[in-house]
């Protein structure tokens, strides 16, 4: 299996402040990576594909970048509601495999 | 607009069996790969098993043989059957539709169902 190895685990941050999160893959399998952010309660929400691409109605404050092994997913200018815990996902091949997720607090 | 609403979740024996049902809206079920993903409580995602538009179906290591995932075209619905549950089974299982021909990059998300595996 894909390892997903991401980091930080937590992170906190304040309103305005620009934040990057990272996911290291075991091996290299493309661009196929996407990043989801999910609410306490709630089920996660696909933001960003193929590494770079903003889903729909996704705020331009949240990008991504990378290639090889190493993806970052970077939110500029944090908003209270970012607040969240952030997973990066290969689906290159099954089982598409999630990173250990970061809890954003701001 | 695309809905997915899981059910038949609940508490049940180790050994115990369920199934889960999620019924889709929304879009044209029988064209899209769906699959079935999970999360243990205070813990991250895993994907459990997908099946394909044609049928076709895959299962992460740690419930294969256990797990049948299956689907009715005709009532817009996916399954997840359960069988010789374990406590590690404990969590909330979503259901997901793949996007396309990228079938593993999960689009649209069910609200989810609790199963607890405890005696």
């Amino acid at each position: 299996d894909i390892q997903m190895t991401q980091s930080p685990s937590t992170l906190s941050a304040s309103v305005g402040d620009r934040v990057t999160i990272t996911c290291r893959a075991s091996q290299t399998f493309g661009i196929w990576v996407a990043w989801y952010q999910q609410k306490p309660g709630k089920a996660p929400k696909l933001l960003i594909y193929q590494a770079s691409t903003l889903e729909n109605g996704v705020p331009s404050r949240f990008s991504g970048s990378g290639s090889g092994t190493e993806f970052t997913l970077t939110i500029s200018s944090l908003q209270p509601g970012d607040s969240a815990t952030y997973y990066c996902q290969q689906y290159y091949t099954y089982p598409c495999t999630f990173g250990q997720g970061t809890n954003l607090e701001i | 607009e695309v809905q997915l609403v899981e059910s038949g979740g609940g508490l049940v024996q180790p050994g115990g069996s369920l199934r889960l049902s999620c019924a889709a809206s929304g879009f044209t079920f029988a064209s899209q790969a769906m699959n079935w993903v999970r999360q243990a409580p205070g813990k991250g995602l895993e994907p459990v098993s997908q099946i394909l538009s044609g049928g076709a179906t895959v299962y992460a290591d740690s419930v294969r043989g256990r797990y049948t995932i299956s689907r009715d075209n005709s009532r817009d619905t996916l399954y997840l059957q359960m069988n010789s549950l374990r406590v590690e089974d404990t969590g909330v299982y979503y259901c997901a539709k793949g996007r396309g021909g990228n079938d593993k990059l999960f689009d649209y998300w069910g609200q989810g169902t609790l199963i607890t595996v405890s005696s």
